[in-house]
């Protein structure tokens, strides 16, 4: 079984540019969860999506946003970046109604604003 | 409200000894406890969790321990051994809410 892929795996983005970051779930996982894992800072919950609906988002300014497509794959798009949202950026999944029984992440796009 | 807190932020253990690492929460709607473990470079895996209905769970070395009127929950690595050198992070949940986790503990087990 395919685990959670994540693309690209690195990206390098100049101050105010947009960065587009990709998912795809587990098969059969209808939920979303995007995080951003900033040094000293953990994981910060940013966005969550089920069924094509955003069911909650974290306290990040509205620049940070994104979407789930109809096969549950989503995309996390971050407007006008400043040097600060240099981050590891975290995509799980899990079962639909599910969230805790377990999230299983990808292995994350590390980010750069320069 | 939907804090966790996490300690310590580093941990260096002799191979062989045992590893604690300790967390503690405010919701008391927190229904599920997970701890996960991220080395370099991946995601976050799941490494065992527990539910309010239990004081105690083990798998192999990995026990959680868990005290409800304390609102604290633990990891216990026995034998620590130099792979689970690792990042180690506790989280909590109530019903169909997303995970909240501390700001995890950097752990070495020295040879």
């Amino acid at each position: 079984e395919a685990g959670v892929t994540q693309s690209p795996t690195h990206l390098i983005k100049t101050r105010g540019q947009q960065a587009t970051l990709r998912c795809s779930p587990i098969s059969g996982h209808t939920s979303v969860y995007w995080y951003q894992q900033a040094l000293g800072l953990g994981l910060q919950f940013l966005l969550w999506y089920d069924e094509g609906e955003e069911r909650n988002r974290g306290n990040f300014p509205p620049r940070f946003s994104g979407r789930q497509f109809p096969n549950y794959s989503s995309e996390l798009n971050v407007n006008a970046l400043e040097l600060e949202d240099s981050a590891l950026y975290l995509c799980a999944s899990s079962k639909q109604g599910a969230p805790n029984y377990g999230y299983t992440f990808g292995s994350g796009t590390r980010l750069t604003v320069v | 409200q939907q804090q966790v807190k996490q300690s310590p932020q580093s941990l260096i253990v002799q191979k062989g000894g045992i590893s604690i690492i300790n967390c503690a929460y405010e919701n008391t709607a927190f229904d599920y406890f997970p701890w996960y473990q991220q080395f370099p470079g991946k995601g976050p895996a799941l490494l065992i969790a527990i539910r309010p209905d239990v004081s105690e769970k083990k798998e192999g070395r990995f026990t959680i321990s868990f005290n409800k009127s304390a609102k604290q929950f633990s990891l216990h690595i026995m034998d620590s051994q130099p792979g689970d050198s690792a990042t180690y992070f506790c989280a909590a949940n109530s019903g169909y809410s997303t995970l909240t986790f501390g700001k995890g503990t950097m752990l070495l087990v020295s040879p």
